[in-house]
């Protein structure tokens, strides 16, 4: 089955530098890479999404790169603030209607100020 | 956009007791629902997938008799832990998928149920 490796697995960085965060998977198979953030006793949040078929996709502050070839995806966000400061989960899925999302390990995002 | 909503938010029971955890998709029907669970500092750890009449699926280690679940409307999803267990304790986190829209379809998370068993 499917595997998600994320690093780091905490990061800190001064307020409006970027912070990026890579995730690797194991399956071919996957197509469908979204993020989520999750604030201290909430559910996740889908923050952005890429699928397959491009290979990066920007929404303001946040970016997301995919290298199929390379099974690797990243995280980018920049101009951070510090409401930015969450545990954020990388995660994939396949592209069947049974395939499931299987989550990275999280980061934990700390922003200086 | 979607949302997902969770009831109780919250639970504290006591141990051997049975509590039921409600999800429910509020503007979209959910023919899949996923039941995760997630300890502290841990990452979401897929528990079962609930389709909409049929029985749901398990994952490898998740006991189908303790953890219950129906899926008996479009909207709605319960998971039940029965005879709870102080290490059942943890954060209980359901999300919906609209499947009318292609497997593709985005998934939402509910906003978690912490539950407690002392």
């Amino acid at each position: 089955g499917e595997n998600v490796e994320q690093h780091p697995s905490t990061l800190s960085v001064q307020e409006g530098d970027s912070a990026v965060i890579k995730c690797t998977y194991s399956d071919s198979a996957s197509n469908y890479f979204p993020w989520y953030k999750q604030e201290l006793g909430k559910g996740p949040q889908l923050i952005i999404d890429i699928r397959s078929n491009v290979g990066e996709k920007k929404d303001q502050r946040i970016a997301v790169t995919l290298n199929k070839t390379a099974k690797h995806f990243s995280l980018h966000i920049t101009e951070t603030q510090p409401e930015d400061s969450a545990v954020y989960f990388c995660a994939a899925r396949g592209y069947s209607s049974a395939s499931k999302i299987i989550f990275g390990s999280g980061t934990r995002l700390s922003i200086r100020p | 956009g979607a949302v997902v909503s969770q009831h109780p938010s919250r639970v504290i029971c006591k141990s051997g007791t049975s509590v039921k955890i409600e999800c429910r998709s509020l503007d979209f029907q959910a023919t899949t629902m996923f039941w995760y669970r997630q300890f502290p500092k841990q990452s979401l750890m897929l528990m079962a997938t609930s389709n909409e009449g049929s029985k749901a699926t398990y994952e490898q280690g998740v006991e189908k008799d303790k953890f219950l679940i129906n899926h008996a409307s479009l909207t709605l999803s319960t998971l039940t832990v029965t005879s709870a267990h102080p290490e059942d304790s943890s954060f209980y986190i359901c999300s919906a998928r609209d499947l009318a829209g292609g497997p593709q379809e985005t998934q939402y998370f509910g906003p978690g149920t912490r539950l407690l068993v002392l």
